[in-house]
């Protein structure tokens, strides 16, 4: 079965560092990649996604994710935090040729300190 | 453009009682899928509707249950509530490749439910 893993239920950076949040998955064939954001209160918003290509994709308010198929990985990065991007965020996979059934890992929740 | 909407916000129910929770798709999309969202963990795939049949179906029990209008607009409702069934309800809609969607899914602010 899919599965997803995101190893950091926690980080905390300072406004202006850079951010690296992992995400590691599990899977019988290469699969759609997804990185979304929650707010407290709020439904998911969608930062990027993956779904064949260029291995690094860039996505809204300045994020970008690398997929490393060697080491089933699909880490989203940003080089320059804002107090603003403290929010949860969650890696999703789905498989190739649909995405009606996202499998999500558990969550970073992300605090940034001014 | 309106987005997701679902309703209610939040409802409170007691254990054994039965829920209605709702929710229209964004303008559009045909497909909608619904998730469960516990405290402190990552939205788990309910099932999805299409063409006013269910789809796909994630692991959870027979008193989970859905509905498809012709509209597109999509109900959960969910029997015999538990304590555990406590949690945020998510709605999710895409529309389907073959009519020029995409693989996204667009989600609702969801439904808090609490069980006591």
């Amino acid at each position: 079965a899919q599965s997803v893993t995101q190893p950091d239920i926690h980080i905390t950076v300072s406004e202006g560092a850079s951010l690296e949040l992992r995400c590691n998955y599990s899977y019988g064939a290469t699969p759609y990649l997804f990185w979304y954001v929650q707010s407290p209160g709020q439904g998911l918003q969608l930062l990027l996604k993956y779904f064949s290509g260029d291995t690094l994709v860039q996505g809204i308010k300045g994020f970008e994710a690398e997929f490393k198929r060697s080491q089933s990985s699909f880490n989203l990065r940003k080089p320059s935090v804002h107090w603003s991007d403290a929010a949860e965020y969650f890696c999703a996979v789905a498989r190739q040729g649909t995405a009606s059934k996202l499998t999500f890992g558990t969550g970073t929740r992300l605090q940034v300190t001014l | 453009d309106a987005g997701v909407t679902q309703s209610p916000t939040h409802l409170i129910k007691t254990r054994g009682q039965q829920v209605t929770l709702r929710c229209s798709p964004k303008s559009g999309h045909d497909t909608v899928s619904w998730y469960q969202q516990a405290l402190g963990q990552g939205p788990q795939f309910i099932f999805q509707y299409y063409e006013e049949e269910e789809r796909q179906r994630g692991n959870f029990p027979d008193r989970f249950s859905g509905h498809q209008f012709p509209n597109y607009s999509s109900e959960l409702n969910v029997n015999a509530l538990l304590l555990g069934d406590s949690a945020l309800y998510l709605c999710a809609s895409s529309s389907a490749p073959g009519t020029g969607g995409s693989y996204e899914q667009f989600f609702g602010p969801g439904t808090r439910l609490t069980v006591l």
